[in-house]
């Protein structure tokens, strides 16, 4: 089992629309949690950190569930700008890396 | 503050040949990361160095691949004897601290990139 897996996609969605992404990971040591976007071609920029109990950004919300072992990322109100490659990322105590997803697509259509 | 900076963007390297990629972090940062990420798929860990040492290469093929962070310059990862299977981007990524220190701030900054295409 991977150690941080995502959901598939690719998610096509109108402007407008609320979608949401769910990452899960099996090490239950891990601690910290964050969703990075990435560009087609480009590198990723960090979106969110997500600790203890989530957080919010504007239209975008992260939570974490430590008992269900998965974190979820929700966009609210979509924009054309949305539209990129959501990566979950995970590191525990004693990480010394990141472990990350495969990746989301999203494409948000006019 | 200028951030991340890789080089080259792109390489094209003949299959046996050896390609060298740089990376220099943020100023300020002392830990650097090798991450790859091949068509199609998310990134890998490859290896995580600070000046002068390999702290952790658990993702690095154990053959023909090698990294290096000298004290003075660029972190290095070198790939020997090229094969197409090596075509992929290579992201490095430097950090102030190491992640079991980290604060809220980005744990990670990434540069740009190597896209490196291997005939």
């Amino acid at each position: 089992r991977k150690e941080v897996e995502q959901d598939p996609g690719p998610f096509n969605v109108p402007e407008g629309a609320t979608v949401a992404f769910n990452c899960t990971y099996s090490n239950s040591a891990s601690q910290s949690f964050f969703w990075y976007r990435q560009d087609c071609r480009k590198e990723p920029k960090l979106l969110m950190s997500v600790y203890s109990s989530g957080n919010e950004d504007g239209r975008f919300t992260a939570q974490l569930n430590r008992a269900s072992q998965y974190i979820s990322l929700l966009i609210r109100d979509s924009k054309l700008s949305d539209s990129a490659t959501y990566l979950c990322a995970g590191a525990s105590g004693s990480a010394r890396q990141l472990t990350f997803g495969s990746g989301t697509q999203l494409t948000v259509l006019p | 503050n200028a951030g991340v900076m890789q080089n080259p963007r792109h390489l094209v390297r003949r299959r046996g040949q050896e390609a060298r990629l740089r990376c220099s972090p943020m100023k300020g940062h002392s830990h650097v990361y090798w991450y790859r990420q091949l068509p199609e798929e998310g990134l890998k860990f490859m290896v995580y160095l600070q000046k002068e040492n390999i702290i952790d290469e658990s993702g690095m093929p154990k053959e023909r691949f090698s990294a290096e962070f000298p004290k003075e310059g660029p972190s290095i990862l070198r790939i020997q004897q090229v094969v197409r299977g090596d075509s992929a981007a290579y992201f490095c990524a430097s950090s102030p601290r190491r992640l079991q220190d980290r604060g809220t701030d980005s744990p990670l900054h990434f540069g740009n990139g190597t896209r490196l295409t291997v005939t």
